[in-house]
């Protein structure tokens, strides 16, 4: 079973558009870790953000906003007022790190944003 | 912060022959390392668990003899394709984590190797 759900597979937006990547996770663990990354054409993957079961608080950083809802085992991330540099693959993962004490890593299939200029 | 230095970035190489992937973590102890395997367009997905020291564990329907990850040390992890075929093309990516810290370090990824065979 699929542990991480990207549903989007693409999103393309015009330039100082807001974009919303959905996220919808599954676990039986009580702790466990959530990551958002970005893949640019590059292929190198740039870490954007970690967020551990227990802090469901939103977090914002510059453009970048995420919403962590237990209740719906979803974690979105929204893009403000977007830019073409924002171009990227982005991937959702999942990390059922303590209990299952394997640590390993579910990516969601990722969703291609493109920005438009 | 953590960095892990992967190399190289890309190979050419003919069918039949060897390639080897390294993979460091350069500032932090890698306890245990990733190998992820990414096919055009679509999502990362993992080839196999290596513990220092230990072997590694492999995901179903992966070729351990083919795909062989040697961890013989808390800063080095490798991956050598054997006798690469066409298929084998592909990007690959290590990941690294300090187990004893998962918290501070979390996973460090390498910058990804684009294998092609010819």
């Amino acid at each position: 079973a699929q542990k991480v759900t990207q549903a989007q597979t693409e999103i393309s937006v015009v330039e100082k558009e807001d974009v919303t990547l959905d996220c919808v996770y599954e676990t039986r663990d009580t702790t466990y870790y959530l990551f958002w990354y970005k893949q640019p054409p590059s292929g190198e993957l740039v870490f954007l953000i970690r967020r551990n079961s227990f802090d469901e608080q939103n977090e914002i950083s510059g453009r970048y906003s995420w919403n962590f809802q237990k209740s719906t085992s979803s974690f979105n991330f929204t893009i403000t007022a977007s830019q073409v540099v924002d171009s990227a693959v982005y991937f959702c993962a999942l990390s059922e790190a303590y209990e299952s004490n394997d640590y390993k890593l579910s990516f969601g299939a990722g969703t291609t944003v493109t920005v438009r200029a | 912060g953590a960095v892990v230095s992967q190399h190289p970035s890309r190979v050419i190489c003919k069918s039949g022959t060897s390639v080897k992937i390294e993979c460091r973590s350069l500032d932090f102890q890698a306890t245990t390392m990733f190998w992820y395997r990414q096919f055009p367009k679509q999502s990362l997905m993992l080839m196999a668990t290596s513990n220092e020291g230990s072997k590694a564990t492999y995901e179903q329907g992966v070729e351990k003899d083919k795909f062989l990850i040697n961890h013989a040390s808390l800063t080095l992890s490798t991956l050598t394709v054997t006798s690469a075929h066409p298929e084998d093309s592909s990007f690959y990516i290590c990941s690294a984590l300090d187990r004893t810290n998962p918290d501070t370090n979390g996973y460090t990824f390498g910058s990804g190797t684009r294998l092609t065979v010819v």
